[in-house]
């Protein structure tokens, strides 16, 4: 059974930092590209970051860019997004998400992790 | 950027049939996903590369995708179909994954 659990979210203030982890488990993590995803309050999807299966291709939503990066350890079977500069815009429950393929690009989202929400405020 | 366009309401009568599209610039030259999301819940793929069911998936959900629009349909629409569904595709010009609005869909 595939399982994608996060940690790592939290309160933190505008300008501070925060690391997320997805532990990923019942499936070959390595084989598949994975990315986040985040929904503020009430709010609709948005597609934050995604990574190939080998962690050699990255992709990043304007909105985060220059600020997070998503990274894999593939040893570990586990995805981090680290953020910085989080601005109360980011505040949202984001999701840990596996692709159907390795490729990061065209990706099908064909599991999604429980959620971590990370509020921005001071 | 690219931008998907779902109107954010459809309304369904349980058995009959609900159409929930996504509007996009030549849409049909990309793929679009569909993700059926319920309240407290993740979000759930029901449908992949325009109009493929992933397993566990009911025959009632079909895709199509062609010109500007991508489109859901859930024939046969039973009250546990009620979710808010959100398109998805794959921005080769961004570089970039695109999500639609949402569409809230209503079973009464």
């Amino acid at each position: 059974e595939v399982q994608l659990l996060e940690s790592g979210g939290g309160l933190v203030q505008p300008g501070g930092s925060l690391r997320l982890s997805c532990a990923a488990s019942g499936f070959t993590f390595s084989s598949y590209a994975m990315a986040w995803v985040r929904q503020a309050p009430g709010k609709g999807l948005e597609w934050v970051s995604s990574l190939s299966s080998s962690g050699g291709y990255t992709y990043y939503a304007d909105s985060v860019k220059g600020r997070f990066t998503i990274s894999r350890d593939n040893s570990k079977n586990t995805l981090f997004l680290h953020m910085n500069t989080l601005r109360a815009e980011d505040t949202a429950v984001y999701y840990c998400a596996k692709d159907k393929t390795a490729g990061a690009t065209n990706p099908k989202f064909d599991f999604w992790g429980q959620g971590s929400l990370v509020r921005v405020s001071s | 950027s690219y931008e998907l366009s779902q109107p954010p309401s459809v309304s369904v009568s349980p058995g009959q049939t609900a159409s929930i599209t996504c509007s996009g610039d030549s849409m049909g030259d990309k793929f679009a996903c569909w993700y059926q999301q319920k309240p407290g819940q993740s979000p759930l793929l029901v449908i992949y590369q325009d109009n493929k069911r992933p397993s566990g998936i009911p025959e009632r959900f079909s895709g199509s995708n062609s010109g500007n629009t991508a489109t859901l349909t859930i024939s046969g629409t039973q009250a546990m179909d009620e979710a808010d569904y959100y398109c998805q595709t794959w921005d080769t010009r961004t570089a970039g994954v695109v999500f639609g609005g949402g569409t809230k869909l209503t079973v009464l």
